[in-house]
């Protein structure tokens, strides 16, 4: 059975950063893209970046550009989010998916990682 | 690229329900198609415009042609009530894209 899971919630600082992850399990790891999508409070869904864990190969959506990075580590089948420079409005519930293999489809997701950004 | 969805939509038990999600010659794209009930994870319901994942329940359909994608729910159950994003892959910027979401209420 395909799983990830998400570290637990976090409390954060404005200017501070972060980092959760997802860790996979139940097929190949480095075979599928893993993405990231947030989802502030009462909002829709926003995606951040995607990686390839096959070559740490990773992407990131325009919002978030430059304070976002995400990494993989193989030896533990987990994808790392990291955050920057926190600020209230980075607040949200975080995401981990993985596509269907031959579709961009997220078929999978994580339970999602509450992030509280304040002061 | 930006999809537009209907805020919200409702319908009574029994009935059919779609959900449009609009943009620019969506028609040429694949569309996706998400649920999510409150305090959950999205959970996909129709992928590549019109194919389901297994286990979802055949009364889940899609459709996409011209500016429209449709996503529609047959005999709709009080446990369909929850909101329904569309995806696609935008091709320009090579990043996927969500339209902002309907609420679909069972009356």
């Amino acid at each position: 059975e395909v799983q990830l899971v998400q570290s637990g919630a976090e409390v954060k600082k404005p200017g501070e950063s972060l980092r959760i992850s997802c860790k996979a399990s139940g097929y190949s790891f480095s075979t599928y893209w893993i993405s990231w999508v947030r989802q502030m409070p009462g909002k829709g869904l926003e995606w951040l970046g995607r990686i390839d864990p096959s070559d740490s190969y990773s992407d990131y959506g325009p919002t978030f550009r430059g304070r976002v990075s995400i990494s993989s580590d193989t030896s533990v089948s987990t994808v790392y989010l990291q955050l920057s420079s926190l600020k209230a409005s980075d607040s949200a519930t975080y995401y981990c998916a993985r596509d269907i293999g031959y579709s961009s489809a997220s078929a999978y997701w994580g339970q999602g990682t509450l992030v509280t950004v304040s002061s | 690229y930006v999809l537009t969805q209907a805020p919200s939509v409702s319908v009574a038990p029994g009935k059919t329900a779609r959900i449009a999600c609009g943009g620019d010659n969506i028609g040429s794209n694949r569309v996706h198609w998400y649920l999510q009930r409150p305090g959950q994870a999205p959970v996909l319901v129709v992928y590549d415009d019109r194919d389901r994942p297994s286990g979802i329940p055949e009364r889940f359909s899609g459709s996409n042609s011209g500016n429209t994608a449709t996503l529609t729910i047959s005999r709709v159950e009080a446990g369909d009530e929850a909101d329904y994003y569309c995806q696609v892959w935008d091709s320009n910027s090579d990043h996927p894209v969500f339209g902002g979401g309907t609420k679909l209420t069972v009356l």
